[in-house]
């Protein structure tokens, strides 16, 4: 069984472009949900998406935003990015919650 | 909302070694409680969690956690460590009901010296 893809694993973006991260789920998972992991603040969630839809939202600014496709694969995106954005990027896919979240490697993004 | 404190930032200990993680939450509703490992760049890896019923729970890699109602805490324990078992971990809850999402406490990382 596959597990969480994510892609692509670093990327290096100047301050004031946009970036868009991808997440395949576990297959049969509908439930995807981002994480931002930073030093400083640590693991904090972004957003959740179920079918499609955005379910949550963490405390982030508008230029986070994300979508779901009908094959339940997820993006992120960051618009005008700041050096402060510089984070390792985890997606995590869920059957339910009870059953816990299945992270995926993350994409490591910095802002130069 | 919930809160997760780990309340040690650093543990060291020596090989075959006894571990305790300790981990406290706050939270006005019923939660579910769960043990992340992350390995050096990588993601995070479900150790354990704690849905209901018995309040000791068996992970993988010889971990173990105990729920504790009374004192809001789920320590994680390994009653002999490895060199392999050298991460950071993170403990983390989620309501039962209501915004699907992990609350991530700050993590411990774990240095297990030879």
């Amino acid at each position: 069984k596959a597990g969480v893809t994510q892609t692509p694993r670093y990327l290096i973006k100047t301050r004031g472009q946009q970036v868009t991260l991808s997440c395949s789920p576990i297959s049969g998972h509908r439930s995807v949900s981002w994480y931002q992991q930073t030093p400083g603040q640590g693991l904090q969630f972004l957003f959740e998406y179920f079918s499609e839809t955005q379910r949550n939202k963490g405390n982030f600014p508008g230029r986070f935003s994300g979508r779901q496709f009908s094959n339940s694969r997820s993006e992120m995106n960051v618009s005008t990015l700041e050096l402060g954005d510089s984070a390792l990027y985890l997606c995590a896919s869920s059957l339910t919650e009870m059953g816990g979240y299945t992270f995926g490697s993350g994409t490591r993004l910095t802002v130069v | 909302a919930q809160s997760v404190t780990q309340l040690d930032s650093q543990v060291p200990v020596f090989e075959e070694a006894p571990v305790e993680l300790r981990c406290n939450y706050s939270s006005s509703v019923s939660v579910y409680l769960f043990w992340y490992v992350q390995y050096p760049n990588q993601g995070l890896q479900l150790l354990l969690k704690y849905l209901s019923g018995s309040t000791l729970v068996k992970g993988i890699n010889g971990f173990e956690a105990e729920f504790n109602k009374s004192q809001t805490s789920f320590h994680l324990r390994k009653p002999s460590v490895h060199i392999s078992d050298t991460a950071e971990y993170f403990c983390a809850v989620t309501v039962i009901q209501g915004a699907q999402k992990l609350v991530f406490g700050q993590g411990t990382r774990l240095t297990i010296n030879p």
